[in-house]
């Protein structure tokens, strides 16, 4: 089945102690991004990578980084975590470059995240 | 600035009817829209885009409606279902085509009466 596996589904973690989100497609897609979603605000995104060791900063980078080294991969790092960032993390992936690929977008079902 | 927004947060109609989904955008070089729909607790699924150069295009039981004149797009339900019960994000590809860069709207909450 294509899909696109976040982990984990749901964490609850303390300020400052460091966390990767893990996120795996098996569509073969050139094109992967990561949004979150907060009430009152929708989708922003926060990163995203065109392919494999190209990433680019969507609109909300700041407190994230990610890396691209296997195409099927595209882990969501929060190096020292902040209550700021309690949210709902989606991962996404897109077929290629130009329309409509890049943004016909399969996503993944979510990752719940607090920061106490 | 830029930002991609809806007319309502939530649409309560009956089932069998149509919905609309309002959408406006700011950005005038935006030049693809797509709309989303995600259901409760899962993540958004693709439902049906436009390019710039139409104005209208229909899918199963969709339609989506694009004014540029006005920087206007809406979702189109014929017949609606309880299943069309979930959240509407319109986004649009931000300037080039080529970013894959999407600006979702805040969504609109669709509730469909028995």
């Amino acid at each position: 089945e294509a899909q696109v596996t976040q982990n984990p589904r749901y964490l609850i973690t303390v300020t400052g102690k460091k966390l990767t989100v893990t996120c795996s497609q098996n569509m073969n897609h050139e094109y992967m991004s990561w949004y979150r979603q907060d009430p009152g605000l929708g989708l922003r995104q926060i990163y995203y990578s065109m392919n494999v060791e190209v990433t680019d900063k969507g609109d909300v980078p700041e407190g994230y980084k990610v890396s691209r080294k296997e195409k099927r991969n595209f882990p969501l790092i929060l190096e020292s975590p902040s209550p700021n960032q309690t949210s709902l993390y989606f991962c996404a992936s897109g077929s290629g470059t130009g329309l409509p690929g890049a943004n016909v977008l399969t996503f993944g079902a979510g990752s719940r995240l607090t920061v106490l | 600035g830029e930002s991609v927004g809806l007319h309502l947060p939530t649409l309560s109609v009956q089932e069998g009817d149509n919905s609309i989904i309002n959408c406006a955008y700011s950005n005038s070089a935006s030049d693809y829209f797509i709309w989303y729909k995600q259901e409760s607790g899962k993540g958004p699924q693709f439902i049906i885009d436009i390019r710039s150069n139409m104005d209208k295009r229909q899918g199963q039981r969709v339609t989506v409606l694009l004014n540029k004149t006005v920087k206007h797009l809406s979702l189109q339900i014929a017949a609606t279902q309880p299943g069309d019960s979930a959240v509407y994000f319109c986004a649009e590809n931000r300037g080039s085509s080529n970013t894959g860069k999407l600006i979702f709207g805040q969504g609109t909450t669709l509730q469909v009466k028995p």
